[in-house]
């Protein structure tokens, strides 16, 4: 069984703050994870995905994520918030065996100027 | 290219009235899902379709048919209505094949309120 764990609902940051915002998952097969940005009233944005090729991926709008097999986790960061960074971010999984994807309940990010 | 496209944008429902919310992709994808979307739940799957004239149930299906006579198009239908439905509904059109890892593809979504 798949799922995703979003730790925090809502996370503020200073703009100009390290952003973190945190995805564990449970694959019972090497995954493939995905980040989404969802901007207010708009559909779903694929930021950056993992696929094995190597631990850290980069995304656009100077996201990255690491994957740590050891913790299952897929972490989401950028150095130094923008305004513009605010939105609601999904964290999602899917194995490659099929074509379901799973998600998680998301994280708001408020930047504050 | 449009995408994944859906049709209303906004819609105003009152509870026992029907209606169908519209979903086209231009991808030539055999695989689409819908989700809703409601405060604090994330994305959970309605129905999904694997391609034309096969569709199977996601995690919340009760109050919803699909159907795929195309490709193309996999339209959602409320049955009748209910408070209980008002969300925010996105259609999804995926990859599938031997190119991994699958990438979705979503609309700009639905929202639905029902009174």
């Amino acid at each position: 069984a798949q799922s995703v764990t979003q730790l925090g609902s809502h996370v503020s940051v200073s703009e100009g703050a390290l952003v973190l915002l945190r995805c564990n998952y449970s694959s019972s097969v090497p995954p493939y994870l995905f980040w989404y940005v969802q901007y207010p009233n708009q559909g779903l944005q694929l930021l950056l995905k993992y696929t094995s090729a190597a631990t850290l991926v980069k995304g656009i709008n100077g996201f990255e994520a690491e994957f740590k097999k050891s913790e299952t986790s897929f972490h989401l960061t950028k150095p130094s918030a923008h305004m513009s960074d605010a939105a609601e971010y999904f964290c999602a999984v899917n194995t490659g065996t099929g074509n379901q994807f799973y998600f998680g309940t998301g994280t708001s990010l408020t930047v504050i100027p | 290219n449009a995408g994944v496209t859906q049709t209303p944008k906004f819609q105003v429902l009152k509870t026992g009235q029907s209606m169908t919310l519209q979903c086209a992709q231009d991808m030539n994808h055999e695989y689409m899902s819908w989700y809703r979307q409601d405060p604090g739940m994330g994305l959970r799957l309605i129905h999904y379709s694997v391609g034309a004239g096969i569709t199977d149930q996601g995690e919340v299906p009760n109050g919803y048919n699909v159907s795929r006579s195309t490709t193309e198009d996999f339209p959602l239908r409320l049955l009748s209505a209910a408070p209980s439905q008002t969300s925010v509904y996105f259609c999804a059109s995926t990859t599938s094949g031997r190119v991994l890892p699958y990438e979705q593809y979503f609309g700009p979504g639905t929202r639905l309120t029902v009174t």
